[in-house]
């Protein structure tokens, strides 16, 4: 099975800062890859996914970006970050065809302040 | 574009019943997985169980099974004997199995209470 390393568990940014969110992913390769936030008591949102290097589909439109430099990295940033990007995000990893059970990062719980 | 919807923002049942949660999807696909996620308190996503489109039998894990219409384009879960531990947000998810069409979609939850 795979294994979803993603850093930091939480962290509290200024407004206006950058941020930078990174997901690894062992026991697999060529995953699809997913980054999504959740707000307090809420659904998931799809923000990012990626089907290949460098391959990168948003889902929405916001003040953030995603980049996958590597066959099983997966980051999530921003320039200069809202007030609104406050939530918890997370970071998910499936496998091709068949296999296609979600495998999950333990999530950033993010604070702009 | 595919969408999953889960009608119940929360449920509550009591302890040892039986509670069903609900979720239909929209999709022009025909193979595809369902799925349904349990998220504790911890925050982790665990997987509770899954569908595959072309199976026509309900899967079942335990006291979890599924109840898949997949006409009526629905996906419900049924939990019985409902535990404490049970107590969680759930979600209902959706993702096709062709190449280059994988996205993994989410309902929006359906947090449940078990009442003791």
């Amino acid at each position: 099975s795979q294994t979803i390393h993603q850093w930091p568990a939480t962290l509290v940014q200024p407004v206006g800062s950058p941020l930078s969110l990174e997901c690894t992913v062992e026991g697999t390769s060529n995953p699809n890859l997913y980054w999504y936030r959740q707000a307090a008591g809420r659904g998931l949102q799809l923000l990012f996914y990626s089907v290949g290097i460098g391959q990168i589909s948003s889902e929405v439109p916001q003040n953030l970006s995603a980049s996958r430099p590597q066959d099983r990295q997966f980051i999530l940033s921003s320039k200069k970050l809202l007030l609104s990007d406050s939530g918890f995000y997370l970071c998910a990893s499936t496998g091709r065809g068949l296999n296609t059970e979600a495998f999950f990062g333990q999530g950033t719980r993010l604070t702009v302040v | 574009a595919q969408t999953v919807t889960q009608s119940q923002p929360e449920m509550s049942v009591q302890e040892a019943e039986t509670v069903t949660l609900s979720c239909t999807y929209d999709t022009s696909e025909s193979d595809y997985y369902l799925f349904w996620y349990k998220q504790p308190p911890s925050r982790q996503m665990i997987l509770v169980i899954r569908q595959e489109a072309y199976k026509q039998q309900n899967a079942t894990e335990n006291r979890f099974s599924v109840n898949f219409q997949k006409a009526a384009k629905s996906f419900s879960l049924k939990i019985s004997d409902s535990q404490l531990g049970d107590a969680a947000m759930y979600f209902c998810a959706y993702t096709s199995y062709n190449f280059g069409n994988e996205k993994l979609t989410f309902g929006t939850g359906t947090r449940l209470t078990i009442i003791p």
